[in-house]
């Protein structure tokens, strides 16, 4: 079956605009997470969704980061103001309750 | 919050073993992961430990103490294709216990 997909892959924007990133979980998983990763460090943990609810959102940086899963499939990461600190790959994960989690290929957002 | 060190780089031969270590603080341990990540790619699951003792897996082992707040992983054999970033990943029972707090990740070199 298909894994963890990620829209767009690459993401290129200035400094102040807004930009939404994608991302669609393994048919039937019930949790999804966003990381963003940075070069040369691990994955740091943003957001995790528990059906259509934000079940632990502790790792959002500040209030220009919102991320929504209306749906309990589908979610989409959102950031306003956007600024050149932000600019990481952005992953997303799914898991089944407490296994293991598939990661996405992520998008590389980069802010000029 | 969890503090993970692992080393940074390390080098190793072809088809000889590696041994990565990882140490961790936590305050509610809920499991400990190990992913493979390849560069410019995803994150890849191939270890999970949560009791004390070694788990197994072909190439690839996984140990646990959770007094010692220790882990590694065993590579053994190694192959070419085995040069990647490890990553070790804790788990926390505080906030939602789902979200995994990485290391910076330990890029592993084979040599021919």
């Amino acid at each position: 079956g298909a894994g963890v997909s990620q829209t767009p892959s690459n993401k290129v924007t200035e400094k102040g605009k807004y930009v939404e990133l994608r991302c669609d979980p393994i048919s039937g998983h019930t949790a999804l997470y966003w990381y963003r990763q940075s070069l040369g460090q691990g994955p740091e943990f943003l957001i995790y969704f528990q059906g259509t609810g934000a079940a632990d959102d502790s790792g959002l940086p500040n209030d220009r980061f919102f991320a929504v899963r209306p749906e309990g499939s589908v979610s989409t990461l959102k950031i306003q103001r956007t600024e050149r600190g932000d600019s990481a790959v952005y992953l997303c994960a799914s898991s089944l309750g407490q296994s293991e989690q598939f990661f996405g290929p992520g998008t590389r957002l980069t802010v000029l | 919050g969890q503090n993970i060190d692992q080393p940074t780089e390390m080098t190793a031969t072809e088809g000889a073993i590696v041994q990565i270590n990882c140490t961790y603080q936590t305050s509610g341990f809920n499991g400990l992961f190990w992913y493979q990540q390849h560069a410019g790619e995803a994150p890849t699951f191939l270890s999970y430990n949560v009791l004390d003792g070694l788990e197994e897996k072909g190439r690839f082992s996984s140990f646990l103490s959770r007094s010692k707040g220790y882990s590694y992983l065993l590579l053994k054999e190694l192959q070419m294709k085995d040069s990647a970033s490890y990553l070790c990943a804790v788990r926390d029972k505080l906030n939602s216990g789902y979200a995994l707090n990485f290391g910076k990740g330990t890029s592993l070199l084979v040599t021919p």
